[in-house]
Protein backbone atom coordinates (compact mmCIF):
# COMPACT_ATOMS: atom_id res chain seq x y z
CA UNK A 1 0.00 0.00 0.00
CA UNK A 2 1.67 3.22 -1.04
CA UNK A 3 2.20 5.57 1.94
CA UNK A 4 3.45 9.11 1.65
CA UNK A 5 4.82 11.08 4.32
CA UNK A 6 6.27 14.78 4.72
CA UNK A 7 8.83 16.20 6.91
CA UNK A 8 8.83 18.24 8.63
CA UNK A 9 5.16 19.09 9.82
CA UNK A 10 5.54 22.10 10.83
CA UNK A 11 8.30 25.14 9.52
CA UNK A 12 8.80 28.35 10.73
CA UNK A 13 11.27 30.45 9.22
CA UNK A 14 12.27 34.28 8.50
CA UNK A 15 11.94 36.30 5.24
CA UNK A 16 13.97 35.37 2.77
CA UNK A 17 15.38 32.03 3.83
CA UNK A 18 15.63 29.21 1.19
CA UNK A 19 13.29 26.09 2.37
CA UNK A 20 13.65 22.67 1.24
CA UNK A 21 10.09 20.67 1.95
CA UNK A 22 11.07 17.10 1.38
CA UNK A 23 8.34 13.99 0.52
CA UNK A 24 8.75 10.35 0.25
CA UNK A 25 6.67 7.40 -0.84
CA UNK A 26 6.70 3.77 -0.21
CA UNK A 27 5.80 2.92 -3.92
CA UNK A 28 7.72 3.73 -6.43
CA UNK A 29 5.13 2.74 -9.25
CA UNK A 30 3.87 6.12 -9.70
CA UNK A 31 3.04 8.07 -13.19
CA UNK A 32 3.27 11.09 -11.53
CA UNK A 33 3.91 13.56 -8.43
CA UNK A 34 2.23 17.04 -7.58
CA UNK A 35 3.05 19.66 -5.24
CA UNK A 36 0.38 21.71 -3.74
CA UNK A 37 -0.32 24.47 -2.12
CA UNK A 38 -3.35 25.11 0.27
CA UNK A 39 -4.39 28.19 2.33
CA UNK A 40 -6.30 27.25 5.87
CA UNK A 41 -10.07 26.19 4.87
CA UNK A 42 -9.27 26.84 1.02
CA UNK A 43 -8.72 24.56 -1.87
CA UNK A 44 -5.52 22.76 -3.53
CA UNK A 45 -3.88 25.15 -5.67
CA UNK A 46 -1.50 22.70 -8.01
CA UNK A 47 2.54 24.10 -7.84
CA UNK A 48 4.14 21.74 -9.86
CA UNK A 49 3.69 18.44 -11.71
CA UNK A 50 6.79 16.34 -12.27
CA UNK A 51 6.12 13.32 -14.62
CA UNK A 52 7.56 10.29 -13.36
CA UNK A 53 10.38 10.12 -16.44
CA UNK A 54 11.69 13.46 -15.18
CA UNK A 55 13.96 14.61 -12.42
CA UNK A 56 13.22 18.05 -11.25
CA UNK A 57 10.60 21.12 -12.73
CA UNK A 58 11.05 24.81 -11.87
CA UNK A 59 8.14 27.34 -11.17
CA UNK A 60 9.34 31.20 -10.47
CA UNK A 61 10.71 30.85 -6.84
CA UNK A 62 10.07 27.22 -6.74
CA UNK A 63 12.19 23.84 -7.97
CA UNK A 64 10.83 20.48 -7.34
CA UNK A 65 13.02 17.70 -7.83
CA UNK A 66 11.95 13.70 -7.81
CA UNK A 67 13.92 10.97 -7.15
CA UNK A 68 11.54 7.61 -8.17
CA UNK A 69 14.29 4.73 -7.26
CA UNK A 70 14.69 5.77 -3.64
CA UNK A 71 11.17 7.19 -3.47
CA UNK A 72 11.58 11.23 -2.86
CA UNK A 73 11.07 14.27 -3.85
CA UNK A 74 11.58 17.86 -2.23
CA UNK A 75 10.44 21.19 -3.03
CA UNK A 76 12.71 24.20 -2.99
CA UNK A 77 11.53 27.61 -2.33
CA UNK A 78 13.99 30.52 -3.02
CA UNK A 79 14.03 33.57 -1.07
CA UNK A 80 11.05 32.93 1.29
CA UNK A 81 7.92 35.22 1.75
CA UNK A 82 5.45 36.21 4.19
CA UNK A 83 2.31 35.49 1.14
CA UNK A 84 4.19 31.74 0.95
CA UNK A 85 2.85 30.74 4.10
CA UNK A 86 0.14 27.94 3.46
CA UNK A 87 0.32 23.87 4.05
CA UNK A 88 2.26 21.90 1.16
CA UNK A 89 1.25 18.53 -0.03
CA UNK A 90 2.91 15.99 -2.16
CA UNK A 91 0.63 13.65 -3.60
CA UNK A 92 1.59 10.60 -5.57
CA UNK A 93 -0.59 9.92 -8.76
CA UNK A 94 -1.11 5.93 -9.07
CA UNK A 95 -4.78 6.87 -11.13
CA UNK A 96 -5.54 8.63 -8.27
CA UNK A 97 -3.73 11.10 -5.98
CA UNK A 98 -2.29 10.04 -2.17
CA UNK A 99 -1.66 13.00 -0.23
CA UNK A 100 1.08 13.28 1.92
CA UNK A 101 0.40 14.40 5.71
CA UNK A 102 1.59 18.20 4.42
CA UNK A 103 4.31 20.69 5.49
CA UNK A 104 2.67 23.81 7.46
CA UNK A 105 5.20 26.43 6.75
CA UNK A 106 5.25 30.09 8.48
CA UNK A 107 7.60 32.62 6.79
CA UNK A 108 7.43 35.64 9.20
CA UNK A 109 9.06 39.25 8.81
CA UNK B 1 -8.88 29.86 -18.40
CA UNK B 2 -11.99 28.08 -17.34
CA UNK B 3 -11.36 25.66 -13.36
CA UNK B 4 -13.51 23.10 -11.98
CA UNK B 5 -16.76 24.48 -10.57
CA UNK B 6 -17.91 22.69 -7.42
CA UNK B 7 -21.69 23.60 -5.88
CA UNK B 8 -22.32 24.47 -3.44
CA UNK B 9 -19.45 25.95 -1.58
CA UNK B 10 -20.92 25.67 1.47
CA UNK B 11 -23.24 22.75 3.03
CA UNK B 12 -24.99 22.49 6.27
CA UNK B 13 -27.48 19.37 6.66
CA UNK B 14 -28.32 17.58 10.14
CA UNK B 15 -27.93 14.37 10.85
CA UNK B 16 -29.77 11.20 8.97
CA UNK B 17 -30.53 13.76 5.89
CA UNK B 18 -29.24 13.60 2.86
CA UNK B 19 -26.81 15.57 0.45
CA UNK B 20 -25.96 16.19 -3.14
CA UNK B 21 -22.82 17.99 -4.18
CA UNK B 22 -22.23 19.16 -7.63
CA UNK B 23 -18.80 19.36 -9.79
CA UNK B 24 -18.20 20.67 -13.48
CA UNK B 25 -15.06 20.19 -14.76
CA UNK B 26 -12.69 21.79 -17.03
CA UNK B 27 -14.02 21.60 -20.53
CA UNK B 28 -12.75 18.62 -22.41
CA UNK B 29 -11.07 16.88 -19.36
CA UNK B 30 -12.40 13.24 -19.52
CA UNK B 31 -12.03 12.10 -15.91
CA UNK B 32 -13.56 13.33 -12.77
CA UNK B 33 -12.39 12.92 -9.11
CA UNK B 34 -13.89 12.84 -5.54
CA UNK B 35 -11.79 13.54 -2.69
CA UNK B 36 -12.77 14.04 0.80
CA UNK B 37 -10.60 16.07 3.33
CA UNK B 38 -11.36 16.17 7.14
CA UNK B 39 -10.54 18.79 9.99
CA UNK B 40 -6.74 18.21 10.23
CA UNK B 41 -6.60 16.04 7.56
CA UNK B 42 -5.16 14.92 4.13
CA UNK B 43 -7.56 14.63 1.80
CA UNK B 44 -8.57 11.25 0.82
CA UNK B 45 -9.83 9.05 -2.52
CA UNK B 46 -13.12 8.22 -2.72
CA UNK B 47 -14.01 7.52 -6.18
CA UNK B 48 -13.45 8.76 -10.23
CA UNK B 49 -15.05 8.40 -13.28
CA UNK B 50 -13.30 8.23 -16.93
CA UNK B 51 -15.92 8.77 -19.74
CA UNK B 52 -18.58 8.75 -17.39
CA UNK B 53 -18.35 5.14 -15.80
CA UNK B 54 -16.37 4.40 -12.61
CA UNK B 55 -12.37 4.08 -13.28
CA UNK B 56 -11.51 3.61 -9.52
CA UNK B 57 -13.13 3.55 -5.83
CA UNK B 58 -11.40 4.58 -3.16
CA UNK B 59 -12.48 4.89 0.71
CA UNK B 60 -16.07 6.15 -0.04
CA UNK B 61 -18.97 4.72 2.50
CA UNK B 62 -21.91 2.45 1.37
CA UNK B 63 -23.95 5.65 2.18
CA UNK B 64 -22.43 7.31 -0.68
CA UNK B 65 -22.74 7.15 -4.26
CA UNK B 66 -21.76 8.79 -7.05
CA UNK B 67 -21.93 9.43 -10.88
CA UNK B 68 -20.43 11.17 -14.50
CA UNK B 69 -23.67 12.48 -16.23
CA UNK B 70 -23.67 12.65 -20.52
CA UNK B 71 -22.07 16.39 -19.98
CA UNK B 72 -19.53 15.15 -18.11
CA UNK B 73 -20.73 16.86 -14.32
CA UNK B 74 -20.65 14.36 -11.56
CA UNK B 75 -22.61 14.08 -8.49
CA UNK B 76 -21.98 12.77 -5.41
CA UNK B 77 -24.97 11.71 -3.30
CA UNK B 78 -24.40 11.43 0.52
CA UNK B 79 -27.51 9.90 2.26
CA UNK B 80 -27.92 8.93 6.14
CA UNK B 81 -25.58 11.45 6.99
CA UNK B 82 -23.34 11.34 10.37
CA UNK B 83 -21.45 14.06 12.10
CA UNK B 84 -18.05 12.76 10.93
CA UNK B 85 -19.26 13.59 7.40
CA UNK B 86 -18.04 16.82 8.19
CA UNK B 87 -15.15 17.56 5.98
CA UNK B 88 -14.02 19.42 2.96
CA UNK B 89 -15.21 17.95 -0.51
CA UNK B 90 -13.06 18.51 -3.13
CA UNK B 91 -13.43 17.45 -6.78
CA UNK B 92 -11.12 17.27 -9.69
CA UNK B 93 -10.15 16.96 -13.22
CA UNK B 94 -8.13 15.76 -15.70
CA UNK B 95 -7.68 15.13 -19.26
CA UNK B 96 -6.00 11.47 -20.41
CA UNK B 97 -5.09 10.77 -16.41
CA UNK B 98 -2.81 13.92 -16.60
CA UNK B 99 -2.49 16.61 -14.17
CA UNK B 100 -5.46 17.04 -11.74
CA UNK B 101 -6.98 20.73 -11.36
CA UNK B 102 -9.05 20.82 -8.30
CA UNK B 103 -12.17 22.63 -7.36
CA UNK B 104 -12.78 25.21 -4.46
CA UNK B 105 -14.43 22.29 -2.86
CA UNK B 106 -17.37 22.06 -0.77
CA UNK B 107 -17.65 22.28 2.80
CA UNK B 108 -20.36 20.31 4.28
CA UNK B 109 -21.29 20.92 8.14
CA UNK B 110 -23.23 18.07 9.65
CA UNK B 111 -24.78 19.33 12.88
Amino acid sequence: KQEVTQIPAALSVPEGENLVLNCSFTDSAIYNLQWFRQDPGKGLTSLLLIQSSQREQTSGRLNASLDKSSGRSTLYIAASQPGDSATYLCAVDTDKLIFGTGTRLQVFP
Amino acid sequence: AAGVIQSPRHLIKEKRETATLKCYPIPRHDTVYWYQQGPGQDPQFLISFYEKMQSDKGSIPDRFSAQQFSDYHSELNMSSLELGDSALYFCASSFNSYEQYFGPGTRLTVT
